[in-house]
């Protein structure tokens, strides 16, 4: 069955440190993928989408994704987080043959120290 | 524009009974979904209506959960009898579909957090 791994339950960082959130997905086919963020009490949202094209892609909020076909991998970056950073964030893909569902990892939690 | 909304927003009930869920989306979206969280793990699916038509349920649990998307606007979502593994989060989420093979923006409301004792 289809799966996304999200290496990191749990991330602790200060402001201004780099970060970087692994996923990877177990799909053979064409996949579109997605991270997706929950700030606390707030709605899941989109952050970032990739489909096609260039496989570094940019979001919301200065963050980033880079697309490594090779490695079924969709690792999300920022060069300097902020506090309102803080969320539980969620790699996710659609699958090109399957259009409705969304498969979602199992989310990693960002904590950043003021 | 107003988000997808959900009520309740927090529902307890106790083992074997039944509970309602309900979903009202972006106006104008044929696409609703419904997702569940159980605790800590994957935001898993489990359905998917466009308007009134159930598209894929491939994700519902079992045959105690009933959704319904009367006239093609709001959904609701039944649990009967409760279980205590249905304790969860569950969200819906609905989509213009204007886009093909899985590129079509789904947009989530804030979730009904379900306790069952």
């Amino acid at each position: 069955a289809q799966s996304v791994s999200q290496h990191n339950h749990h991330v602790i960082l200060s402001e201004a440190a780099s970060l970087e959130l692994g996923c990877n997905y177990s799909y053979g086919g064409t996949v579109n993928l997605f991270w997706y963020v929950q700030y606390p009490g707030q709605h899941l949202q989109l952050l970032l989408k990739y489909f096609s094209g260039d496989p570094l892609v940019k979001g919301i909020k200065g963050f980033e994704a880079e697309f490594i076909k090779s490695k079924f991998s969709f690792n999300l970056r920022k060069p300097s987080v902020q506090w309102s950073d803080t969320a539980e964030y969620f790699c996710a893909v659609t699958l090109y043959s399957s259009a409705s569902k969304i498969i979602f990892g199992s989310g990693t939690r960002l904590s950043i120290r003021p | 524009e107003a988000g997808v909304t959900q009520f309740p927003s927090h529902s307890v009930i106790e083992k074997g009974q039944t509970v309602t869920l309900r979903c009202d989306p972006i106006s104008g979206h044929d696409n609703l979904y419904w997702y569940r969280r159980v605790m800590g793990k994957e935001i898993k699916f489990l359905l998917h209506f466009v308007k009134e038509s159930k598209q894929d349920e491939s994700g519902m649990p079992n045959n105690r959960f009933l959704a319904e998307r009367t006239g093609g606007t709001y959904s609701t979502l039944k649990v009967q009898p409760a279980e205590l593994e249905d304790s969860g989060v569950y969200f819906c989420a609905s989509s213009q579909g204007v886009g093909g093979q899985g590129t079509d923006t789904q947009y989530f409301g804030p979730g009904t957090r379900l306790t069952v004792l």
